[in-house]
């Protein structure tokens, strides 16, 4: 069964810090890897996306990595600002079944002043 | 361009009462999806659309749930009759084909039952 698992489940840290979250996932065979920001009460919007040859990519203070043999991949964020307060979701998507996506349930990041 | 449009933003309903939820994706795309997304969890797959046609809807509850894709365009989801467990956001989102590496997502429609 395909799964994605998240962690941590919820986190704060202060503004201005750094954090990085986990994503472990078991879908195959691997198509692609998007990590999504859902701020509260809106739908997700998309970060990144990486496929299978590709192990990092960076959306200004977002960088992304990839790590296709162990299944794993990483969200790291640079001085947190308040504005980064919301839910990441990572999405794992198959090269079959019309490339259907499995969702994680996200990581609740609280960013305080 | 313009986003995914989702109508109503919120709608409260007593259980047993039917709603409905409108979805305008981005203009140009194929495939278009049904979420639903319980608080504290991922989006859940309800129904994929290519086109007018259904390309899964293994998870949409069918004894109350139905959803159509008429002319290729538009969508919608219909609850007949809720229940208290249907209380979630229904995300809608497009891609330009199915297999496309970005989904574009609406804000939700936030749905509460009582």
């Amino acid at each position: 069964k395909n799964q994605v698992e998240q962690s941590p489940q919820s986190l704060i840290i202060l503004e201005g810090k750094n954090c990085t979250l986990q994503c472990n996932y078991t879908v195959s065979p691997f198509s692609n890897l998007r990590w999504y920001k859902q701020d509260t009460g809106r739908g997700p919007v998309s970060l990144t996306i990486m496929t299978f040859s590709e192990n990092t990519k960076s959306n200004g203070r977002y960088t992304a990595t990839l790590d296709a043999d162990t299944k794993q991949s990483s969200l790291h964020i640079t001085a947190s600002q308040l504005s980064d307060s919301a839910s990441y979701i990572c999405v794992v998507s198959a090269q079959t079944n019309a490339g259907k996506s499995t969702f994680g349930d996200g990581t609740t990041l609280t960013v305080k002043p | 361009e313009a986003g995914v449009a989702q109508s109503p933003r919120y709608k409260i309903i007593e259980k047993r009462q039917s709603v409905a939820f409108w979805c305008n994706p981005i203009s140009g795309h194929a495939t278009l999806y049904w979420y639903q997304q319980i608080l504290g969890q991922g989006p859940k797959l309800l129904i994929q659309f290519q086109n007018n046609g259904v390309v899964d809807d293994s998870q949409l509850p069918k004894d109350r749930f139905s959803a159509e894709r008429l002319k290729g365009v538009d969508s919608t989801l219909k609850i007949q009759p809720a229940k208290l467990e249907d209380s979630a956001v229904y995300l809608c989102a497009s891609s330009f084909n199915q297999g496309a590496t970005e989904a574009f997502f609406g804000q939700g429609t936030r749905l509460t039952v009582v």
